[in-house]
């Protein structure tokens, strides 16, 4: 799976726009991008996926370069609760298994 | 309510001693995992199993063994072998589909497993 590099954290006002950045530039083409988020001390929970359109869902809007080397997770009404460790995860898929490569992500911390 | 559950969510246990770590699901998935998590970093893989009566050792195997009899159950086993246990250690499950959009994973609350 490829490399992803993320910010280690980030500051974000609340009701704001959060917008976390995560480079991936030796994404190939059968390669998802997935972002998930920890709050502290519970499991994972998965936020969106995409290949190469732009998506959207309740949670969140995922836009990915045209060159797919990067893209940007919004949150676009940041609240205290949102506060949380953000994942940005490049995988294929293989015979061989669902396997998520986690990196140490980015830390938002959401503000009054 | 469907889920995954993970008991106890905090272990002591004495160094040397096997100590086993529950997870149960019952959203009807055929895959699941387990990871390990250490202070301030991502999650590593230990094992996974697509199937029933099937498993596949992680990047993290050493250590740790599992087993699958049962569709909704994955218990880890962390053994006197592994030498730095103590960490916070994550079960998830996800189905096994043909298209990768389908393969998200859902994870347990966890447990923290700290080895005196």
């Amino acid at each position: 799976d490829a490399k992803t590099t993320q910010p280690p954290s980030m500051d974000c006002a609340e009701g704001r726009a959060a917008n976390l950045p995560c480079n991936h530039s030796t994404i190939s083409g059968n390669e998802y991008v997935y972002w998930y988020r920890q709050i502290h001390s519970q499991g994972p929970q998965y936020i969106i996926h995409g290949l190469k359109n732009n998506e959207t869902n309740e949670m969140a809007s995922l836009i990915i370069t045209e060159d797919r080397k990067s893209s940007t997770l919004i949150l676009p009404h940041a609240t205290l609760r949102d506060t949380a460790v953000y994942y940005c995860i490049v995988r294929s898929f293989t015979g061989g298994g669902n396997k998520l490569t986690f990196g140490t992500g980015t830390q938002l911390k959401v503000e009054l | 309510d469907g889920g995954i559950t993970q008991s106890p969510k905090y272990l002591f246990r004495k160094e040397g001693q096997n100590v086993t770590l529950s997870c149960e699901q019952n959203l009807n998935h055929d895959a699941m995992y387990w990871y390990r998590q250490d202070p301030g970093q991502g999650l590593r893989l230990i094992y996974y199993s697509q199937i029933v009566n099937d498993f596949q050792k992680g990047d993290i195997a050493e250590g740790y063994s599992v087993s699958r009899e049962k569709k909704e159950s994955f218990p880890l086993t962390v053994t006197s072998a592994q030498k730095n246990p103590t960490a916070f250690y994550l079960c998830a499950s996800s189905i096994v589909a043909s298209r990768l959009a389908d393969n998200e994973q859902f994870f347990g609350p966890g447990t923290r497993l700290t080895v005196l």
